[in-house]
């Protein structure tokens, strides 16, 4: 069965800091891969998906990036941090995108100080 | 613009009652509409819905789809305590497009 991890599952970091999350998932292959960000008591907004190694796409502008350097494996990143920056970050994968449901991992806690 | 609306943002009842959940929406190219659950942490899958008027059925849960209309409903029957969570609905095109979820609390 197909298992989801993501790390750290909460941080605190000061603003200007750099940020690196990390997910990954076992037990499928070239699976489709998203990140979320949901602001307190809100719905989640898509920032970045993935088809494949390398390819990102971005839905909103920001100062967060991400990448693909293997098929299973999806990184968030900034460089410098901002207070707007907090919030519960979301990994999902699904088997194809569009079609399918998708699943997320257990998220990380993310507060900007 | 996509807009995807969820009613009542948030809803008390007592274990045994009955409730239901609305999801109004505005997505183009819209393939299928999907239920979450969230607890504590990550959204749990629940139901996708592609067809209108099929109800699609699990355990106390239920939910429906109306494309002409554009919304859906769940229905959540014999509430309990460990229904209390925030329920999401997603339309999906080419990508999941969240409502802001209705967060039920069921009292004992």
């Amino acid at each position: 069965s197909q298992t989801i991890h993501q790390w750290p599952a909460t941080l605190v970091q000061p603003v200007g800091s750099p940020l690196s999350l990390e997910c990954t998932v076992e037990g499928t292959s070239n699976p489709n891969l998203y990140w979320y960000r949901q602001a307190a008591g809100r719905g989640l907004q898509l920032l970045f998906y993935s088809v494949g190694i390398g390819q990102i796409s971005s839905e909103v502008p920001q100062n967060l990036s991400a990448s693909r350097p293997q098929d299973r494996q999806f990184i968030l990143s900034s460089k410098k941090l901002l207070l707007s920056d907090s919030g519960f970050y979301l990994c999902a994968w699904s088997r194809d995108r569009g079609y399918y449901e998708q699943y997320f991992g257990p998220g990380t806690r993310l507060t900007v100080t | 613009e996509d807009k995807v609306v969820q009613s009542p943002l948030s809803l008390v009842v007592h274990e045994g009652d009955t409730v239901t959940l609305n999801c109004s929406y505005e997505v183009t190219n819209f393939r299928s509409l999907l239920w979450y659950k969230q607890e504590k942490k990550a959204p749990t899958f629940l139901f996708m819905l592609t067809s209108s008027g099929i109800e699609k059925k699990s355990g106390r849960l239920s939910s429906i789809l109306d494309k002409k209309e554009l919304f859906s409903i769940l229905n959540i029957t014999a509430t309990q305590t460990g229904d209390s969570a925030i329920y999401l609905c997603a339309p999906l095109d080419n990508d999941m497009r969240f409502g802001a979820g209705t967060r039920l609390t069921v009292k004992p």
